[in-house]
């Protein structure tokens, strides 16, 4: 069965350090890959996404991902984090063989302390 | 700011009544998405119009019963609910139809609670 992973539930970081949310996929063929963060009480935000080229992809707010083939990965990360990151974020899959299929992530709880 | 509009912002009702959920978005999109999300939980599709035509219904219930009146409004029609279908309500639209690569942008849903 074609899946998204998000390994940690949360994440904690210091605000300034460095933060890592990590995604893994499942999926056959060459499948777009997206990030989304949701702040409560409010609907999903597009944050960036890899169709193909460069493996390093920026987005909005300072946030960048990097795509591993070979280890179907795609985290995210920010070099130095900020109180107003804490929220949830979503990895998202969307499969380009076969049926369509947009397949969420369980979602990662990034808290960065002050 | 959000460029996908939903209305209500909440709605609580009873088992037995009938009411919609609207969601505008006025970006052109050609592709709009209905999705249930449980607190805490990613969101799951429930249903997909693609240049207005109902193109996938991820095994919805018939209590639930969408419609897309124009590429700019869709709806979603409730009757005869159960408890377990409390949750938040997202809607969704991108910019080509189902098959492009493009993000998709979520209105701030509507939080449904069935008494």
């Amino acid at each position: 069965a074609q899946s998204v992973a998000q390994p940690e539930d949360q994440v904690n970081v210091a605000e300034g350090n460095p933060l890592t949310v990590k995604c893994t996929y499942s999926v056959s063929g060459n499948p777009y890959l997206f990030w989304y963060v949701q702040y409560p009480n409010r609907g999903l935000q597009f944050l960036l996404k890899y169709i193909t080229g460069d493996n390093l992809v920026k987005g909005s707010y300072g946030f960048e991902a990097e795509f591993n083939k070979s280890q179907t990965s795609f985290h995210l990360k920010k070099p130095s984090a900020l109180v107003s990151d804490s929220a949830l974020y979503f990895c998202a899959v969307r499969t380009t063989s076969g049926t369509y299929k947009y397949i969420f992530g369980t979602g990662t709880r990034l808290k960065v302390l002050a | 700011d959000t460029e996908v509009t939903q209305t209500p912002k909440h709605l609580v009702m009873g088992m037995t009544n009938k009411k919609s959920l609207k969601c505008e978005q006025h970006m052109g999109h050609r592709a709009m998405y209905w999705y249930k999300q449980k607190a805490k939980k990613p969101p799951e599709l429930m249903f997909v119009y693609s240049y207005e035509k109902l193109s996938i219904n991820e095994s919805v219930p018939s209590r639930f019963s969408p419609e897309c009146p124009n590429s700019s409004l869709l709806n979603l029609h409730l009757h005869a609910l159960q408890p377990e279908d409390s949750a938040l309500y997202l809607c969704a639209s991108s910019q080509e139809g189902v098959t492009g690569n493009q993000p998709q942008h979520f209105g701030d849903g509507t939080r449904l609670s069935i008494l």
